[in-house]
Protein backbone atom coordinates (compact mmCIF):
# COMPACT_ATOMS: atom_id res chain seq x y z
CA UNK A 1 0.00 0.00 0.00
CA UNK A 2 1.37 2.98 -0.88
CA UNK A 3 -0.35 4.78 2.18
CA UNK A 4 -2.14 8.17 2.28
CA UNK A 5 -0.68 10.85 -0.91
CA UNK A 6 -0.66 14.18 -1.01
CA UNK A 7 0.42 16.45 -3.55
CA UNK A 8 2.38 19.00 -4.02
CA UNK A 9 4.91 18.30 -1.56
CA UNK A 10 5.85 22.16 -1.89
CA UNK A 11 4.30 25.17 -3.19
CA UNK A 12 5.62 28.37 -3.17
CA UNK A 13 3.65 31.16 -4.72
CA UNK A 14 2.01 34.89 -4.08
CA UNK A 15 -0.32 36.25 -1.99
CA UNK A 16 -3.99 36.21 -3.61
CA UNK A 17 -2.98 33.40 -5.58
CA UNK A 18 -6.06 29.95 -5.56
CA UNK A 19 -3.84 27.45 -4.34
CA UNK A 20 -4.82 23.76 -4.61
CA UNK A 21 -3.73 20.61 -2.51
CA UNK A 22 -4.75 17.13 -3.00
CA UNK A 23 -5.01 13.87 -0.99
CA UNK A 24 -5.37 10.38 -1.92
CA UNK A 25 -6.26 8.22 1.24
CA UNK A 26 -5.66 4.52 2.17
CA UNK A 27 -8.25 2.24 0.20
CA UNK A 28 -10.68 1.03 2.42
CA UNK A 29 -10.02 4.14 4.77
CA UNK A 30 -13.37 5.76 5.23
CA UNK A 31 -12.46 9.05 7.64
CA UNK A 32 -10.04 11.58 5.97
CA UNK A 33 -8.84 14.71 7.74
CA UNK A 34 -7.10 17.78 6.69
CA UNK A 35 -4.59 19.44 9.67
CA UNK A 36 -2.75 22.61 9.41
CA UNK A 37 0.74 22.81 11.26
CA UNK A 38 2.34 26.10 12.47
CA UNK A 39 5.04 27.01 14.75
CA UNK A 40 3.24 28.99 16.45
CA UNK A 41 -0.55 26.86 16.89
CA UNK A 42 1.27 23.54 16.46
CA UNK A 43 -0.97 20.82 14.62
CA UNK A 44 -5.25 22.03 13.82
CA UNK A 45 -7.98 20.37 12.77
CA UNK A 46 -9.57 22.09 9.92
CA UNK A 47 -12.06 19.33 8.70
CA UNK A 48 -12.88 15.85 8.47
CA UNK A 49 -15.16 13.79 5.88
CA UNK A 50 -16.81 10.33 6.95
CA UNK A 51 -17.79 8.20 4.01
CA UNK A 52 -17.34 11.06 1.87
CA UNK A 53 -19.30 13.56 3.71
CA UNK A 54 -18.30 16.45 5.30
CA UNK A 55 -18.61 16.06 9.25
CA UNK A 56 -17.25 18.78 11.06
CA UNK A 57 -15.97 22.06 9.17
CA UNK A 58 -15.53 24.26 12.61
CA UNK A 59 -11.58 24.22 12.64
CA UNK A 60 -11.78 25.73 8.85
CA UNK A 61 -10.16 29.53 9.71
CA UNK A 62 -12.39 31.01 7.32
CA UNK A 63 -14.40 31.19 4.10
CA UNK A 64 -11.25 31.54 1.88
CA UNK A 65 -10.86 27.91 2.87
CA UNK A 66 -12.94 24.78 0.94
CA UNK A 67 -12.70 21.55 0.84
CA UNK A 68 -14.59 18.94 -1.17
CA UNK A 69 -14.22 14.99 -1.16
CA UNK A 70 -15.82 13.88 -4.20
CA UNK A 71 -15.30 10.24 -4.05
CA UNK A 72 -13.85 7.89 -1.68
CA UNK A 73 -10.04 7.85 -3.31
CA UNK A 74 -9.80 11.96 -3.51
CA UNK A 75 -10.14 14.94 -1.65
CA UNK A 76 -9.08 18.51 -1.84
CA UNK A 77 -8.78 21.22 0.12
CA UNK A 78 -8.57 24.76 -1.32
CA UNK A 79 -7.36 28.47 -1.09
CA UNK A 80 -8.71 31.20 -2.70
CA UNK A 81 -6.96 33.92 -2.22
CA UNK A 82 -4.28 33.01 -0.15
CA UNK A 83 -2.69 35.08 2.16
CA UNK A 84 1.14 34.88 3.69
CA UNK A 85 -0.50 33.95 7.04
CA UNK A 86 -1.47 30.87 5.42
CA UNK A 87 1.64 29.40 5.05
CA UNK A 88 2.31 26.22 6.95
CA UNK A 89 2.39 22.33 6.41
CA UNK A 90 -1.11 21.21 5.17
CA UNK A 91 -1.28 17.20 6.30
CA UNK A 92 -4.13 14.72 5.00
CA UNK A 93 -4.90 11.44 7.46
CA UNK A 94 -6.73 8.78 7.38
CA UNK A 95 -8.49 6.20 9.43
CA UNK A 96 -10.04 2.22 8.32
CA UNK A 97 -13.77 1.54 8.20
CA UNK A 98 -13.43 -0.89 11.06
CA UNK A 99 -13.76 1.16 14.67
CA UNK A 100 -15.20 -1.47 16.59
CA UNK A 101 -11.62 -1.28 18.78
CA UNK A 102 -12.64 2.06 19.76
CA UNK A 103 -9.15 3.03 18.00
CA UNK A 104 -8.63 5.00 15.92
CA UNK A 105 -5.47 5.13 14.53
CA UNK A 106 -4.78 8.06 11.59
CA UNK A 107 -2.11 7.55 8.93
CA UNK A 108 -0.50 10.80 7.96
CA UNK A 109 0.62 11.76 4.67
CA UNK A 110 3.54 13.52 3.73
CA UNK A 111 2.28 16.97 3.95
CA UNK A 112 2.13 19.66 1.82
CA UNK A 113 4.56 22.63 2.66
CA UNK A 114 2.91 26.31 1.42
CA UNK A 115 4.80 29.57 1.86
CA UNK A 116 2.62 32.36 0.51
CA UNK A 117 4.80 34.95 -0.57
CA UNK B 1 -12.08 22.34 24.25
CA UNK B 2 -9.92 19.18 25.03
CA UNK B 3 -6.09 20.62 25.59
CA UNK B 4 -3.06 19.01 25.55
CA UNK B 5 0.27 20.23 26.80
CA UNK B 6 3.40 18.48 26.28
CA UNK B 7 6.74 19.27 28.47
CA UNK B 8 9.01 19.97 27.65
CA UNK B 9 9.22 21.87 24.57
CA UNK B 10 12.78 20.51 23.62
CA UNK B 11 15.20 18.36 24.59
CA UNK B 12 18.83 17.41 24.21
CA UNK B 13 20.17 14.27 25.53
CA UNK B 14 23.47 12.69 24.72
CA UNK B 15 22.78 9.24 23.33
CA UNK B 16 22.28 6.10 25.77
CA UNK B 17 20.68 8.24 28.29
CA UNK B 18 16.50 7.89 29.43
CA UNK B 19 14.40 10.40 28.95
CA UNK B 20 10.46 11.03 29.75
CA UNK B 21 8.16 13.41 27.68
CA UNK B 22 4.68 14.38 29.75
CA UNK B 23 0.95 15.08 28.42
CA UNK B 24 -1.28 16.31 30.10
CA UNK B 25 -4.92 16.78 29.38
CA UNK B 26 -7.09 19.95 30.21
CA UNK B 27 -9.91 17.67 30.57
CA UNK B 28 -11.16 13.52 30.92
CA UNK B 29 -8.94 11.97 28.62
CA UNK B 30 -11.04 8.89 26.31
CA UNK B 31 -7.82 7.36 25.27
CA UNK B 32 -4.44 8.82 24.13
CA UNK B 33 -2.18 8.67 20.77
CA UNK B 34 1.56 9.19 20.71
CA UNK B 35 3.18 9.72 17.13
CA UNK B 36 6.93 10.78 16.13
CA UNK B 37 7.46 13.37 13.08
CA UNK B 38 10.92 13.72 11.41
CA UNK B 39 11.44 17.17 10.10
CA UNK B 40 9.97 17.12 6.56
CA UNK B 41 7.66 13.99 7.03
CA UNK B 42 4.16 12.95 8.01
CA UNK B 43 3.17 11.64 11.75
CA UNK B 44 4.22 8.09 12.40
CA UNK B 45 1.95 6.77 14.69
CA UNK B 46 3.95 4.70 17.89
CA UNK B 47 1.20 3.58 20.32
CA UNK B 48 -2.52 4.20 21.99
CA UNK B 49 -3.31 4.15 25.18
CA UNK B 50 -7.00 3.30 26.00
CA UNK B 51 -7.20 2.10 29.48
CA UNK B 52 -6.25 4.11 32.80
CA UNK B 53 -3.19 2.44 34.07
CA UNK B 54 -2.34 1.16 30.38
CA UNK B 55 1.60 0.66 29.77
CA UNK B 56 2.45 -0.14 26.54
CA UNK B 57 6.27 -0.71 24.84
CA UNK B 58 7.77 -0.83 21.45
CA UNK B 59 11.59 -2.01 21.37
CA UNK B 60 13.38 1.05 23.67
CA UNK B 61 10.13 3.47 23.89
CA UNK B 62 7.41 2.74 26.83
CA UNK B 63 4.42 4.85 27.31
CA UNK B 64 1.66 5.10 30.05
CA UNK B 65 -1.49 6.20 30.64
CA UNK B 66 -2.72 7.47 34.25
CA UNK B 67 -6.22 8.36 33.67
CA UNK B 68 -6.98 10.02 37.26
CA UNK B 69 -4.02 12.35 36.61
CA UNK B 70 -5.58 12.99 33.04
CA UNK B 71 -1.63 12.45 31.89
CA UNK B 72 0.74 10.16 29.80
CA UNK B 73 4.62 9.54 29.79
CA UNK B 74 6.64 8.44 26.52
CA UNK B 75 10.14 7.20 28.16
CA UNK B 76 12.65 6.08 25.79
CA UNK B 77 15.49 4.07 27.59
CA UNK B 78 19.04 4.09 26.28
CA UNK B 79 18.40 6.83 23.10
CA UNK B 80 19.98 6.66 20.48
CA UNK B 81 20.28 9.44 17.02
CA UNK B 82 17.57 6.95 15.67
CA UNK B 83 14.91 8.82 18.46
CA UNK B 84 15.61 12.07 17.45
CA UNK B 85 12.57 14.04 16.48
CA UNK B 86 9.17 15.41 17.28
CA UNK B 87 6.82 13.80 19.56
CA UNK B 88 3.54 14.66 19.78
CA UNK B 89 0.59 13.08 22.00
CA UNK B 90 -2.96 13.18 20.52
CA UNK B 91 -6.19 12.48 22.28
CA UNK B 92 -9.85 12.70 21.02
CA UNK B 93 -11.96 15.90 21.43
CA UNK B 94 -14.34 14.31 23.69
CA UNK B 95 -15.52 10.79 24.49
CA UNK B 96 -16.13 8.41 21.28
CA UNK B 97 -15.37 11.09 18.76
CA UNK B 98 -13.70 10.95 15.74
CA UNK B 99 -11.66 14.29 16.12
CA UNK B 100 -8.01 13.71 17.70
CA UNK B 101 -6.30 16.95 19.37
CA UNK B 102 -2.42 17.18 19.69
CA UNK B 103 -0.59 18.73 21.98
CA UNK B 104 2.55 21.05 20.23
CA UNK B 105 5.34 18.83 20.39
CA UNK B 106 7.56 18.02 22.34
CA UNK B 107 11.31 18.22 19.89
CA UNK B 108 13.72 15.38 21.13
CA UNK B 109 17.59 15.78 20.12
CA UNK B 110 20.17 12.75 20.45
CA UNK B 111 23.65 13.69 20.43
CA UNK B 112 26.49 10.59 19.68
Amino acid sequence: DAGVIQSPRHEVTEMGQEVTLRCKPISGHNSLFWYRQTMMRGLELLIYFNNNVPIDDSGMPEDRFSAKMPNASFSTLKIQPSEPRDSAVYFCATTPRDKSSGANVLTFGAGSRLTVL
Amino acid sequence: SQELEQSPQSLIVQEGKNLTINCTSSKTLYGLYWYKQKYGEGLIFLMMLQKGGEEKSHEKITAKLDEKKQQSSLHITASQPSHAGIYLCGAPSQGGSEKLVFGKGTKLTVNP
